[in-house]
């Protein structure tokens, strides 16, 4: 089945700087790449996705990029502010079994001090 | 957009007892929805995916007969955590998407189940 992996695990930053936040998958077939927001205690909150026929995609401050041939996707967060410190994971889902299951990389926290 | 409700929010139960947790789409129907385990500090792990009108699918570590499924119509599915014991207590959240071969997940709010 597949398998996320995410990296790092914990990324501190100074408010302003770039953050950036790796994820790799397993399974070729694989099609739907999106990144969640988790707050304590709160369910994901989707940020940004991407689909595996475009290779980047941009949303005000975040954007993801998409290299299928070495299965790796990115989320980059340009200057970072304090209420961006959460922790972020990476999932990936539709590859030969079904889609909207997803399966989640380990989860990133990121700190970003004023 | 779609909103997936799921109740309760939080339980506290005893050592031995069941709990139902249920997991409802308002606006569409998911002939198909997933059920995730969050322990804390750790990321969301796929338990099963739940079939409406069939059997559950679930992955692989995880006992099919403690953790009960039903997915009797198109808006509702349903966890029950069989003679629960403290290493059950977790964050249960479940997810649907409305369908088609691209689709955005949405989640339920989740339940903070505690055993004591």
């Amino acid at each position: 089945g597949e398998n996320v992996e995410q990296h790092p695990s914990t990324l501190s930053v100074q408010e302003g700087d770039s953050a950036v936040i790796k994820c790799t998958y397993s399974d070729s077939a694989s099609n739907y790449f999106p990144w969640y927001k988790q707050e304590l205690g709160k369910r994901p909150q989707l940020i940004i996705d991407i689909r595996s026929n475009v290779g980047e995609k941009k949303d005000q401050r975040i954007a993801v990029t998409l290299n299928k041939t070495a299965k790796h996707f990115s989320l980059h967060i340009t200057e970072t502010q304090p209420e961006d410190s959460a922790v972020y994971f990476c999932a990936a889902s539709g590859g030969s079994s079904n889609t909207g299951k997803l399966i989640f990389g380990q989860g990133t926290t990121l700190q970003v001090k004023p | 957009g779609a909103v997936v409700s799921q109740h309760p929010s939080r339980v506290i139960c005893k050592s031995g007892t069941s709990v139902k947790i249920e997991c409802r789409s308002l606006d569409f129907q998911a002939t198909t929805m997933f059920w995730y385990r969050q322990f804390p500090k750790q990321s969301l792990m796929l338990m099963a995916t739940s079939n409406e009108g069939s059997k559950a699918t679930y992955e692989q570590g995880v006992e099919k007969d403690k953790f009960l499924i039903n997915h009797a119509s198109l808006t509702l599915s349903t966890l029950t955590v069989t003679s629960a014991h403290p290493e059950d207590s977790s964050f249960y959240i479940c997810s649907a998407s409305p369908g088609g071969k691209y689709t955005e997940a949405f989640f339920g709010q989740g339940t903070r189940l505690t055993v004591v």
